[in-house]
């Protein structure tokens, strides 16, 4: 129940296209929903995050669609440029404990 | 940079020995997690503390163990060291204890047992 399950392992994206990765949960009182990017040799980093009382959020090329009857969570990368080839990871976690539970993560490669 | 600080970058030990991460969290910050992350087990939540005291546990082993000190610094202590316990090891933190809160993480320890 503690689960969260990510996919694509991995995705390659030709410079310009949509980059998309899928989360599924099972824990119906997850009510906190981050995507983190991780590069090489680096910490990962907050990304994007969204709550389920919206269905989605953006912030600029990056997108959240929340389904919460589904207990599903995507990230949309819009115009995916070579810069965000990163590792992505998203999480779950109930808001009043700080404790995240992370996909398995998405290796994201962007031709150029 | 996160202004998170780890220390060291890297550790090369053998089975059986004992090591001691340190992290230093961003100024202000009250909560630091502990996570591990390996190939098999992806990225995993060890333990969290808040103000010195310890706030949340996740799948940390018993012969691990961690604590936050009055200046808020954190170390995280692994014994009888196995070739499993080979991963990067992660500080995080952040300014309060509830996960809305972003967490911000630190380069990681990169702990190898040979």
């Amino acid at each position: 129940q503690q689960q969260v399950k990510q996919s694509p392992q991995s995705l390659i994206v030709q410079k310009g296209g949509i980059s998309i990765i899928n989360c599924a949960y099972e824990n119906t009182a997850f009510d906190y929903f981050p995507w983190y990017q991780q590069f090489p040799g680096k910490g990962p980093a907050l990304l994007i995050a969204i709550r389920p009382d919206v269905s989605e959020k953006k912030e600029g090329r990056f997108t959240i669609s929340f389904n919460k009857s589904a207990k599903q969570f995507s990230l949309h990368i819009m115009d995916s440029q070579p810069g965000d080839s990163a590792t992505y990871f998203c999480a779950a976690s109930m808001e009043v404990t700080g404790k995240l539970i992370f996909g398995q993560g998405t290796t994201l490669q962007v031709k150029p | 940079d996160s202004g998170v600080t780890q220390t060291p970058k890297h550790l090369i030990t053998a089975t059986g020995q004992r090591v001691t991460l340190r992290c230093s969290p961003r100024s202000g910050d009250l909560s630091v997690y502990w996570y591990q992350q390996s190939l098999d087990q992806g990225l995993q939540f060890l333990i969290q503390y808040y103000n010195g005291e310890e706030r949340a546990k996740g799948n940390i082993l018993e012969r691990f163990s961690a604590q936050q000190f009055p200046d808020l610094h954190s170390e995280l202590n692994l014994s009888s060291l196995e070739l499993g316990d080979s991963a990067l090891y992660f500080c995080a933190s952040s300014v309060e204890r509830e996960s809305y809160n972003e967490q911000f993480f630190g380069p990681g320890t990169r702990l190898t047992v040979l």
